[in-house]
């Protein structure tokens, strides 16, 4: 069983367009995050949210909005995607209090 | 803030040396330390962490890390290197009581020659 799922695991496509990724985790985890790592694998935060709360959220473009459905979900939508945006995002989760943070597999996004 | 800084962005050893990659830390509190492995086009596997128990902690794959509160430091090490180890490498802190955002390194890749 995987403990923390993300998709698509690839994903190309235009520059403009609109996608989302979506992350899961069946860890009964109450806090998620979406990190970003770009082309130099330098790896930084972008989001996390706690029991559905927004709780961090970096100096990211408003081009990119997650959104917590419930506990066990955490998805990311970009809008008007541009070059730049070409990375790998990886989702993790924890339990509040507790500091080890479990990474999902990542999406690789490819915007040409 | 918290930071970390990762002494050499690519570490070259033979298989059966000794494997040491450097990291050091920047905290204002109290930290906790990980260091993560990255396989190619995988995902991000824990190695180990430090949460303010003992400071040699003993991780998965034969690497352990010491916590070295005097040098800002918690470098990794593995007395033999394997094949297998070659991989990216990512030293990260946060705050302790959970919940907060992890800050990584810049990361150090290992290659382990045969």
């Amino acid at each position: 069983d995987t403990a923390v799922s993300q998709t698509p695991k690839y994903l190309v496509t235009q520059m403009g367009n609109d996608k989302s990724i979506k992350c899961e985790q069946n860890l009964g985890h109450d806090t998620m995050y979406w990190y970003k790592q770009d082309s130099k694998k330098f790896l930084k935060i972008m989001f996390s949210y706690n029991n559905k709360e927004l709780i961090i959220n970096e100096t990211v473009p408003n081009r990119f909005s997650p959104k917590s459905p419930d506990k066990a979900h955490l998805n990311l939508h970009i809008n008007s995607l541009e070059l730049g945006d070409s990375a790998v995002y990886f989702c993790a989760s924890n339990l509040q209090g507790q500091e080890t943070q479990y990474f999902g597999p990542g999406t690789r996004l490819l915007v040409l | 803030a918290q930071s970390v800084t990762q002494l050499g962005s690519h570490v070259s050893v033979s298989e059966g040396a000794l494997v040491l990659l450097r990291c050091n830390y920047s905290s204002s509190v109290p930290p906790y330390l990980f260091w993560y492995v990255q396989y190619p086009n995988q995902g991000l596997q824990l190695l180990l962490k430090y949460t303010s128990a003992a400071t040699l902690v003993k991780g998965i794959n034969g690497f352990e890390a010491e916590f070295k509160k005097s040098e800002t430091s918690f470098h990794l090490t593995k007395p033999s290197a394997h094949m297998s180890d070659a991989a990216e490498y990512f030293c990260a802190v946060t705050s302790q009581g959970g919940s907060e955002k992890l800050v990584f390194g810049k990361g150090t890749k290992l290659t382990v020659n045969p």
